[in-house]
């Protein structure tokens, strides 16, 4: 079975530009969840979709926002992109039931802002 | 969600087994335990999750005492390829998939 694909892996954006993540779960894995890492505050969650509604959102600002589609595939925007944003996200999914706390993780979108 | 602590970094050679343990103080009932491995540039891995005593898999081992404040990975003959960063994480397994990571314990196995 094919794991959780991240597209694209590595982006350079500029200040003020907005961009858009693509995540992929495994086949059968409803919930999606986003991740940023940086080396300053590590891993960060940022928000949790599971039948197209976000169930559970982290402590970021409104420029960061996400959707779910009916085939459980998710994309995460960011506007208005500032220096601070240059991060690895990362997606991960689970299947409903599994237990919260098995999650299945993506290799990640290295995003740098210029 | 409880708060773990873990150290910081550990070092260890080629062969051996190396024991990273996690305190959960505050741990409640619903709670369980559960370590990710990463790697430099990748998603964490799920390694591993228990409730209590121990639990066993084909890549390492949970110790959970009968108090539950803490827990104790034990990966058994080490190789290079282990060297990364490993996470405890606790947490009651709700329909809700946030994880909350601390700065986990890495790990560096040398030859």
């Amino acid at each position: 079975k094919a794991g959780v694909t991240q597209t694209p892996r590595y982006l350079i954006k500029t200040r003020g530009q907005q961009v858009t993540l693509s995540c992929s779960p495994i086949s059968g894995h409803r919930s999606v969840s986003w991740y940023q890492q940086t080396p300053g505050q590590g891993l960060q969650f940022l928000f949790e979709y599971f039948s197209e509604t976000q169930r559970n959102k982290g402590n970021f600002p409104g420029r960061f926002s996400g959707r779910q589609f009916s085939n459980s595939r998710s994309e995460m925007n960011v506007s208005t992109l500032e220096l601070g944003d240059s991060a690895l996200y990362l997606c991960a999914s689970s299947l409903p039931g599994q237990g919260a706390y098995e999650q299945y993780f993506g290799p990640g979108t290295r995003l740098t802002v210029t | 969600l409880a708060k773990t602590t873990q150290p910081i970094s550990m070092d260890s050679y080629e062969g051996q087994e190396v024991n990273i343990t996690c305190s959960h103080n505050n741990i409640a009932t619903n709670d369980y335990i559960t370590w990710y491995q990463q790697f430099p540039s990748q998603g964490p891995r799920f390694i591993i999750q228990g409730y209590k005593t121990k639990v066993t898999n084909e890549v390492a081992s949970l110790f959970i005492p009968a108090d539950r404040k803490s827990s104790t990975l034990s990966l058994p003959r080490v190789s290079l390829s282990d060297t990364a960063v490993y996470y405890c994480l606790v947490g009651a397994n709700t329909g809700f998939q946030k994880l909350v990571f601390g700065t986990g314990t890495r790990l560096l196995v040398s030859p």
